[in-house]
């Protein structure tokens, strides 16, 4: 099936810095990828759509200026957390497809542990 | 899409077959169940999906009642690398998918 692949795994940030998740699509190109976000025992939250090539559309009670979704080609998608917080220290995961790639709903990444200190 | 409900843990012998029930009542007629399985600290796994046919793959079968308001995954032989939290998620094939979540079942395979 189809790789979506995210760097870092795992990232460790100080208290106001920004910390940037990418997104790939390794094997396909996707216009749209999807950014989710998981905290601890609770089950994914959709927070964005991002759009190739145009503005990301948030999800109700998301910052879009806290959480920036930069998708600049048809294999990467960025989101950016903007002076983070510990609050914001949670499990990020992005997900893909095109339509015609059979029946799966989606092909996610192996998922971002942001930790903010 | 349609909402599911699924209980929120389940317990399994290692060895033995794990039966997870999912209701999804007011699933349309061109919504497709799907299941995946989130092991801790990583994206979810696709398992396996149906329409209104029971399918078997390498991983599960997925049992879906006559009405298709309700499915079962069954896992034949649990093990310990089954443990995991498995979501039941209906939705339709084609176009973008913005695949909602819900609480899912936490099944413990225990040795």
């Amino acid at each position: 099936g189809a790789v979506v692949s995210q760097h870092p795994s795992w990232v460790i940030c100080k208290s106001g810095t920004s910390v940037k998740i990418e997104c790939r699509s390794l094997d396909f190109q996707a216009t749209t990828m999807f950014w989710y976000r998981q905290f601890p025992k609770q089950s994914l939250m959709l927070m964005a759509t991002s759009n190739e090539g145009s503005k990301a559309t948030y999800e109700q009670g998301v910052e879009k200026d806290k959480f920036l979704i930069n998708h600049a080609s048809l294999t990467l998608s960025t989101l950016t957390v903007t002076s983070a917080h510990p609050e914001d220290s949670s499990f990020y995961i992005c997900s893909a497809r095109e339509p015609g790639q059979g029946p799966q709903l989606a092909f996610f990444g192996q998922g971002t542990r942001l930790t903010v200190v | 899409d349609a909402k599911t409900t699924q209980p929120p843990s389940m317990d399994c012998a290692e060895g033995r077959a794990a039966n997870l029930p999912c209701n999804h009542s007011t699933i349309s007629g061109n919504e497709y169940v799907y299941w995946y399985r989130q092991i801790h600290s990583q994206g979810p796994q696709y398992i396996i999906h149906g329409l209104k046919n029971n399918e078997t793959n390498e991983m599960a079968s997925l049992i879906i009642t006559e009405d298709r308001k309700s499915s079962t995954l069954i896992l034949p032989h649990a093990t310990l690398r089954d443990t995991a939290v498995y979501y039941c998620i209906v939705g339709s094939q084609g176009g973008y998918q913005k695949v909602t979540f819900g609480t899912g079942t936490k099944l413990q395979v225990i040795p």
